[in-house]
């Protein structure tokens, strides 16, 4: 079977970090994304891990440990325009499973 | 490049009505999907094309949705005697062979409402 759990809603202020977890139990594993989505808007790709550490880009880092089935998304400097669903996704036998999201809101 | 592009953009529709639902992948992508979201949910995965290969249809919540693709390009999602519960955005993506790095560019989606 498949199951992805994200916090439902996070809330953080304007030049923080904030790290978004998810974990995962899944049938068939070959790398795990992470989306964002505005709302009324598609989702767009941000990262995407296949080995166990931290890939680091700009602002953004994303972190896997494929024997914990967890990853995370740890977002830096926030600014307003953060505010977003962040998707983690994970592509087993070429098929994507995404979970519920996780709703940023960034407060000044 | 142009991007997934979906139409119509948005389609009200009576209850028991079919509706027709097109997506045009980037041209080159031999992987197509289709996904649902309802509001404020995540996406749920529909179907799955891969170039020649039989459709994944597992996703498919019932036998009154049916999708096909035709010349390995373009893609049409056909919802028979649409329910209320039908409701939601289909969003189409399409990437490269899922190979190594198989990220998936979505389209604007379509947002249907059955009254």
């Amino acid at each position: 079977g498949q199951n992805i759990d994200q916090p439902t809603e996070m809330t953080a202020t304007e030049g923080a970090i904030v790290q978004i977890n998810c974990t995962y139990q899944t049938s068939g594993f070959n790398g795990l994304f992470w989306y964002q989505q505005h709302a009324g808007e598609a989702p767009t790709f941000l990262s995407y891990n296949v080995l166990d550490g931290l890939e680091e880009k700009g602002r953004f880092s994303s972190f896997l440990s494929r024997s914990k089935g967890y990853s995370y998304l740890l977002l830096k400097e926030l600014q307003m325009k953060d505010s977003a669903s962040y998707l983690c996704a994970v592509t087993g036998f070429q098929k994507l499973v995404f979970g519920t999201g996780t709703r940023l809101l960034v407060s000044p | 490049g142009a991007g997934v592009s979906q139409s119509p953009s948005n389609k009200v529709t009576e209850k028991g009505k079919d509706v027709e639902l097109r997506c045009d992948p980037i041209s080159g992508h031999t992987a197509l999907y289709w996904y649902r979201q309802s509001l404020g949910q995540g996406l749920e995965f529909l179907i799955y094309f891969q170039g020649n290969s039989a459709p994944d249809k597992s996703g498919l919540p019932s036998d009154r949705f049916s999708a096909e693709r035709t010349g390995g390009s373009v893609s049409t999602l056909t919802i028979q005697r649409t329910q209320q519960e039908d409701s939601a955005v289909y969003l189409c993506a399409s990437s490269l062979s899922s190979g190594n790095n198989p990220e998936q560019y979505f389209g604007p989606g379509t947002r249907l409402t059955v009254t």
